[in-house]
């Protein structure tokens, strides 16, 4: 069964605290992305990966940065967490579609930061 | 970014089917309609996509309409588990083939 893991299912955090949200797949996939995901707002998108050490700005990228440096591990970095960085955090991947496929993302469970 | 537009909430009964809709009236001629769900506290699932012709897998069917411009996913017979968060989405083939934007989803209540 594919699957997409996040380190921590839920974690608390001060103001100002350095944090690493660590999202590992097992299926090659090529595309790794972060979503955040926030009551009345949906989901968007802060970055995605399309190979090893590239990483694309996605909606919202301001306050995160990212590290690939393996295939199949993304990790979304908060430098200094604030309070308005209190989420849902979610990974997911996808396999290269190719030249008119269709892009299916699989979703870890998520991870709930709390920033106090 | 491509936009769809979805009722905010539906309601259905146990064993019943179950059809939600969907508009995407900016769509282009290679851009996929895709559904997935959300489950509560979980990550969203994907449950179908397609292109211009009407696809079934086991979870679903997905009827698009023949101008493109809609399409409805069909739950042949609900049931309790299938109350979530559906999310339909537009994979815009004319900007980045990685990014889909998900939109607020359609809530669907599943009545015993």
């Amino acid at each position: 069964d594919v699957k997409v893991t996040q380190s921590s299912r839920y974690l608390v955090k001060r103001t100002g605290e350095k944090v690493f949200l660590e999202c590992v797949q097992d299926m090659d996939h090529e595309n790794m992305f972060w979503y955040r995901q926030d009551p009345g707002l949906g989901l968007r998108l802060i970055y995605f990966s399309y190979d090893v050490k590239m990483k694309e700005k996605g909606d919202i990228p301001e306050g995160y940065s990212v590290s690939r440096e393996k295939k199949e591990r993304f990790s979304l970095i908060l430098e200094s967490a604030s309070t308005n960085q209190t989420s849902m955090y979610l990974c997911a991947s996808s396999l290269y579609p190719g030249s008119g496929g269709a892009n299916v993302l699989t979703f870890g469970a998520g991870s709930r930061l709390t920033v106090l | 970014d491509a936009k769809t537009t979805q009722p905010n909430s539906m309601e259905s009964n146990e064993e019943e089917p179950v059809h939600l809709p969907c508009n995407h009236s900016t769509i282009s001629g290679t851009d996929y309609i895709h559904w997935y769900r959300q489950l509560p506290s979980q990550g969203p699932e994907y449950v179908i996509h397609g292109l211009t012709s009407n696809v079934n897998n086991r979870m679903a069917s997905l009827a698009i309409a023949e101008d493109r411009k809609s399409s409805t996913l069909i739950l042949h017979r609900a049931t309790l588990r299938d109350a979530a968060v559906y999310y339909c989405i537009q994979e815009n083939s004319g900007g980045s083939n990685y990014k889909l934007t998900f939109g607020k989803g359609t809530l669907l209540t599943v009545n015993p």
